[in-house]
């Protein structure tokens, strides 16, 4: 594989289920990130990792877990889903934090019914 | 607070120029992106300005302000597969990415 891989696709869930989205780079990228993208809106960062075994809360963090136990996988969680996180889900690296850029997985198409 | 102002759509002739602007306020200042997002996928990374002028790439320029808070993405020479959204996405004093909805951009023949 080359860049950053996201699984699954997409994903119809049913509220209150777990649900843990993949991701993984092969690039040995330091920083990784996990975005939501709602129709018409800019994307909106979920959780961060500057590193591996460190993880940072984004904007918009509540109900969602993550975790960076090596530097390719960054895994997100939705303990308990709700109708409100039905989105895109993107991943993205970059090599370092701060201005290095973020380079994109194909993304996840999610909806919680 | 932190705001970006763009076009919410333009229409532009395909072999045509079109110049994309964008003005910005953010918490500090670290750099803008441009990302180019089609339709269903996942945004692609066009360029990056730190400093003031005009840095460009093929048939793609952007141009920055720090000044002004200003920035444009000028397209040439057009082409069909240009037709997508546009972001312009500065970094604020936190290296946070400012993101906005983008400019959708509509090629015509």
């Amino acid at each position: 594989i080359a860049g950053i891989t996201q699984a699954p696709t997409s994903q119809i869930l049913a509220a209150g289920r777990r649900m843990t989205l993949r991701c993984t780079q092969d690039m040995r990228h330091n920083a990784m990130y996990w975005y939501r993208q709602d129709l018409g809106l800019g994307l909106r960062l979920i959780h961060y990792s500057n590193t591996a075994g460190t993880t940072g809360k984004g904007e918009v963090p509540d109900g969602y877990s993550v975790s960076r136990a090596n530097t390719d996988d960054f895994p997100l969680t939705l303990a308990s889903a709700v109708p409100s996180q039905t989105s895109v889900y993107f991943c993205a690296s970059s090599d370092g934090a701060g201005s290095d850029t973020q380079y994109f997985g194909p993304g996840t198409r999610l909806t919680v019914l | 607070g932190q705001n970006i102002d763009q076009p919410t759509e333009m229409t532009a002739t395909e072999g045509a120029i079109v110049q994309i602007n964008c003005t910005y306020q953010t918490s500090g200042f670290n750099g803008l992106f441009w990302y180019q997002q089609h339709a269903g996928e996942a945004p692609t990374f066009l360029s990056y300005n730190v400093l003031d002028g005009l840095e460009e790439k093929g048939r793609f320029s952007s141009f920055l302000s720090r000044s002004k808070g200003y920035s444009y993405l000028l397209l040439k020479e057009l082409q069909m597969k240009d037709s997508a959204s546009y972001l312009c996405v500065p970094l604020d004093s936190n290296y946070q990415l400012i993101w906005g909805a983008g400019t959708k951009l509509i090629i015509k023949p």
